[in-house]
Formats: structure tokens, C-alpha cells, sequence
């Protein structure tokens, strides 16, 4: 079945700092891919999305590109804020109805 | 544009209870989807309802069990309940089953 891997937690960062954070998945068939975001105590944001191979999903600075030929969807800012710190979730729907398969999260604290 | 929201914030249930959760879609959102997120876990697919009728379902038991209706609202309920169903409920409306999905805040169910 359709599962998805990311690199485990916590990631701490000082502010600006470079963030990559690593994903994974297995599916059948051509799925999309997301990537989510959850501050504390709130539920799930989408942050950006891609659709097909090679395309770039990007939102507030983050970016991400659908890399069919290695199954990843790496997470990257160039420089990061205190207000990013937040678990991150990578995810995948594939063909069908559309099921959301997410991976175990990671959680980014920023620090001053 | 209104959101996802859902209903109540936080519950507090004893073992054996049963409860209703409720989610409002985003008007013209004609598919809704249920997850099960444990702490410290990704969300977890529950099952999908699309104009109204269950439209794919994840490894839950059958006491698990959702209504979607006309004026974008929907319930998740969930009989004889377990302390292992303690999570954060969510749930995600789209335009339709092939679509991204919007999330809700969440219903923190806790059950002693």
C-alpha cells in the first residue's frame, strides 16, 4: 500500500538557518503530493502542493519538487523564522478517492 | 470563503460512551474525509463520504461511522468507545473526491 517516510524529529534550527527536511514515499501510479503544516494546539495547514513529476509546489518561502525518479518530496527554506517552528507533515494522495496518506511528522523549533 | 470548522473543541468521554463529532464543510465542498491523529502521529484515514454516500473507508471497525449531509455538514461517530481512541479528530472537505483537502482544527477526544 501507499506509505510515506520522513526523516524523524526534532529539528532544531537557529534563525536563518537552511532547512531541508527529507521525504519518501511509496505509492502505485502517479500521486500527488503535499506538504502540511501543524502549529501547536491548531490542525492541519496546507503549505504547498505538486501534482506531477517535476513540478515545483512553493508557498511563505518554502519549496519542494515531485522527484519521480528517486520517490521524494524534500522539504527546503532558505532562511527560517522563529514563526516556522511547527511539525511538518509530508503526504500523499493517491489514485482513487483520494486517501491522504501521511508520514510520522517532524517537528522544527526555530531559535533566536 | 469560510473554512473547515468543527465541533466541540474538546471532549471528555468514559469507556464504553459514545460520541458524536461534527465538521462543516466549506460551502460548495461536495466530498468530506475523516482522520484519527494519536499524539505524535500523522493523521490517520477514517473514511471519505461524497454526496452523501461512504465513499472509501481506512482500518477502523465498524463503530466507526460518519453521515455527510446536504447543507455541508457532517458527523463522525463512534460507539463503545476505547482508551486507545483518544486522538485528535479531524476532518477535511474537498470539491470533490479528486480534489486537495482543506482541514479542519480538530476535536481533542479524550476517553478515561
Amino acid at each position: 500500500g501507499d506509505s510515506v517516510t520522513q526523516m524523524e524529529g526534532p529539528v532544531t534550527l537557529s534563525e536563518e538557518a537552511f532547512l531541508t527536511i527529507n521525504c519518501t514515499y511509496t505509492a502505485t501510479g502517479y500521486p500527488s503530493l503535499f506538504w502540511y503544516v501543524q502549529y501547536p494546539g491548531e490542525g492541519l495547514q496546507l503549505l504547498l502542493k505538486a501534482t506531477k513529476a517535476d513540478d515545483k509546489g512553493s508557498n511563505k518561502g518554502f519549496e519542494a519538487t515531485y522527484r519521480k525518479e528517486t520517490t521524494s518530496f524534500h522539504l527546503e527554506k532558505g532562511s527560517v523564522q522563529v514563526s516556522d517552528s511547527a511539525v511538518y507533515f509530508c503526504a500523499l494522495s493517491g489514485w482513487g478517492y483520494q486517501k491522504v496518506t501521511f508520514g510520522t511528522g517532524t517537528k522544527l523549533q526555530v531559535i533566536p | 470563503e469560510t473554512g473547515v470548522t468543527q465541533s466541540p473543541t474538546h471532549l471528555i468521554k468514559t469507556r464504553g460512551q459514545q460520541v458524536t463529532l461534527r465538521c462543516s464543510s466549506q460551502s460548495g465542498h461536495n466530498t468530506v474525509s475523516w482522520y484519527q491523529q494519536a499524539l505524535g502521529q500523522g493523521p490517520q484515514f477514517i473514511f471519505q463520504y461524497y454526496r452523501e454516500e461512504e465513499n472509501g473507508r481506512g482500518n477502523f471497525p465498524p463503530r466507526f461511522s460518519g453521515l455527510q449531509f446536504p447543507n455541508y455538514s457532517s458527523e463522525l461517530n463512534v460507539n463503545a468507545l476505547e482508551l486507545d481512541d483518544s486522538a485528535l479528530y479531524l476532518c477535511a472537505s474537498s470539491l470533490d473526491d479528486t480534489d486537495t483537502q482543506y482541514f479542519g482544527p480538530g476535536t481533542r477526544l479524550t476517553v478515561l
